[in-house]
């Protein structure tokens, strides 16, 4: 079973477009993260958000928390080729403090 | 700063063979994971630390082990290798534990193992 559902699986859009990315879950999660991940490396952390509605800019990438804590979604202004690669969620269960669930990924593709 | 080492990055194995996949972080984080990524699959737990002499099971254990005995080293020994482990595996690190502003987790870039 797979406790963070990502949607879609693969995304290829042209640059300047905009997009976004889901991830669900019917658990509640403590916490939510996103995370970046280029071929042959390893995810590398975008933003952590924490708080049910939580919303979170980081230049062109908006992160948002549901107010159930049980979802997030990235949407990215005007992609770039630079934003080619592998997007993962992971959360955080409540009663698990120490185990983190990733989502099943999106892969994304900028087109110039 | 090197951060989280893993070696090796590439590896084939003939099936019942055993390896033990070398992870050393040099952060002095407590927190170390194991965890393996499968297309379409995300990553998924393997096994994780707290501290050292510390382990623990995650979401997909069987057919490995680790030890931790050191702060810096988390090495993942598989005993009899089977064509179901082929996979990517990824060690991780963290200052505390998951959800922390302050705490993201830290990746290696991987060991790609085949099992044929």
């Amino acid at each position: 079973t797979q406790l963070l559902e990502q949607s879609p699986q693969f995304l290829s859009i042209q640059e300047g477009e905009n997009l976004t990315v889901y991830c669900n879950s019917s658990s509640v999660f403590s916490s939510l993260q996103w995370y970046r991940q280029e071929p042959g490396e390893g995810p590398v952390l975008l933003v952590t958000v924490v708080t049910g509605g939580e919303v979170k800019k980081l230049k062109r990438l908006t992160f948002q928390f549901g107010d159930a804590r049980k979802d997030s979604s990235l949407h990215i202004t005007a992609a770039q080729p630079g934003d080619t690669g592998l997007y993962l969620c992971a959360g955080g269960l409540a009663n698990t403090g120490n185990q983190f669930y990733f989502g099943t990924g999106t892969s994304l593709t900028v087109i110039p | 700063n090197a951060g989280v080492t893993q070696t090796p990055k590439f590896r084939i194995l003939k099936i019942g063979q055993s390896m033990t996949l070398q992870c050393t972080q040099d952060m002095n984080h407590n927190y170390m994971y194991w965890y393996r990524q499968d297309p379409g699959m995300g990553l998924k737990l393997i096994y994780y630390s707290v501290g050292a002499g510390i382990t623990d099971k995650g979401e997909v254990p069987n057919g490995y082990n680790v030890s931790r005995s050191t702060t810096e080293d988390f090495p993942l020994r598989l005993e009899l290798a089977a064509p179901s482990q082929t996979s990517v595996y990824f060690c991780a690190s963290s200052l505390s534990s998951f959800g922390s502003y302050n705490s993201p987790l830290h990746f290696g870039n991987g060991t790609r193992l085949t099992v044929t």
